[in-house]
Parts: structure tokens; sequence; C-alpha cells
């Protein structure tokens, strides 16, 4: 298949615990943000998002946590898997319209 | 229910030809948004197709046009490819532009030789 982040950062966890993907946006004026996991060969899959009104929002095994104040953006993977190995984009949309503006991404290897 | 779906999957040009790209929306979306992801980096949008003009556009040359149909389909055309267009090519449906995530395809892998 496709190898998608040949040079990404690389976080490496064990099986079980939990990850923490760390991103930094730039645009004071984005409302609205989205965590993306991306498997090689695969086109970026929608995992989480939140909208600027909040600071954390909690899914599946996910939660994402917004601090506005310096522009960070955090996804917390629980009890991770080996299917959750993928490389992991954040993503801003500011107010007017769907464009997305993405992070240069991380990857995720689950060791068994 | 199918998702968005693009192709084709993989594509080989040469240095100067043309190249048409397509891609059918989700059911019931509206919007499409094109991106292209160099390796090992994340998209960059492209443009943006809303009631079959384009509504924004990012920084890209006038070799990259796009046409939106009557049933929400869209192309992506490159002319005059540089090696430098090699890319994935990701297509993103999604409602009424700003109403909510927007949902990729697989992409179409183009290599300009």
């Amino acid at each position: 298949g496709e190898s998608v982040g040949l040079h990404l950062p690389t976080l490496s966890v064990q099986e079980g615990d939990n990850s923490i993907i760390n991103c930094a946006y730039s645009n004071s004026a984005s409302d609205y943000f989205i965590w993306y996991k991306q498997e090689s060969g695969k086109g970026p899959q929608f995992i989480i998002d939140i909208r600027s009104n909040m600071d954390k929002r909690q899914g599946q095994r996910v939660t994402v946590l917004l601090n506005k104040t310096v522009k960070h953006l955090s996804l917390q993977i629980a009890a991770t898997q080996p299917g959750d190995s993928a490389v992991y984009f954040c993503a801003e949309n500011q107010a007017a319209g769907n464009k997305l503006t993405f992070g240069g991404g991380t990857r995720v290897l689950v060791k068994p | 229910d199918a998702g968005v779906t693009q192709s084709p999957t993989h594509l080989i040009k040469t240095r100067g030809q043309q190249v048409t790209l397509r891609c059918s929306p989700k059911s019931g979306h509206d919007t499409v948004s094109w991106y292209q992801q160099a390796l090992g980096q994340g998209p960059q949008f492209i443009f943006q197709y809303y009631e079959e003009e384009e509504r924004q556009r990012g920084n890209f040359p006038d070799r990259f046009s796009g046409h939106q149909f009557p049933n929400y389909s869209s192309e992506l055309n490159v002319n005059a490819l540089l090696l430098g267009d090699s890319a994935l090519y990701l297509c993103a449906s999604s409602r009424v532009p700003g109403q909510g995530e927007a949902f990729f395809g697989q992409g179409t892998r183009l290599t300009v030789v």
C-alpha cells in the first residue's frame, strides 16, 4: 500500500497504553478543529471534532482538548490498539466554509 | 450509502501533459473540496466547489482548475504537468460550506515522470 508520512514525527506506544498527540494551530480566527486518522493508501478519516466554544470533547476512546490561549490542540487515545497505528492530522477550519488547514501530522506506531 | 469515491486510484503522466481527476461526493453532500498531499506532508487545500462555482481557492497556480456538475460530482484538471505535481489528490465532500465535517475519498495517486 501507499506509505504516508515517511518523515513525520513518530510516537511509539505500547498496546494498551494511552497516547497523546499534540498539535499547534496557526489562526486565531479558526473556530472548528478536527482530528483525522490516515492509514497507508487511504484518505483521511474523521475521528473527532471540537468547536472553539468548547475546551474538551470526548468520543469513543478518544478525547480532544483545545487550549485557545496558546493555540494548542491535543488528541488522547485511551487503551491504544494495533488498529490505531496510522498518521494523525489536526485540521483547523475558519468560519467561512470548509477550507481545512492541516498540521504536519504525527505517525503513531503501536507495539504489541 | 457510498462515501466519497474518486477515480482513477493511480495514474502516471508525462511532464507537460494534462490530467483530469474525478470525484463523486457522499450522498446528501453538495460541496466538494480538492486537496493535494505530497509524501510526508498534510493535505493542502486547492479549491472548493459549491453550486457549480469555485468558492474558495488555495495557493495553487492557474494550471489547476476544476468543475462541478449539477449532480455535485467534480473534476480536477491540471495542465502542463510538472514533476512536482506528483502527489496524492484528495477529494472531500460536505454539506453546505461551513456545516460540519468533511468526508474524504481514498485519493488519486498521480505520478509525473
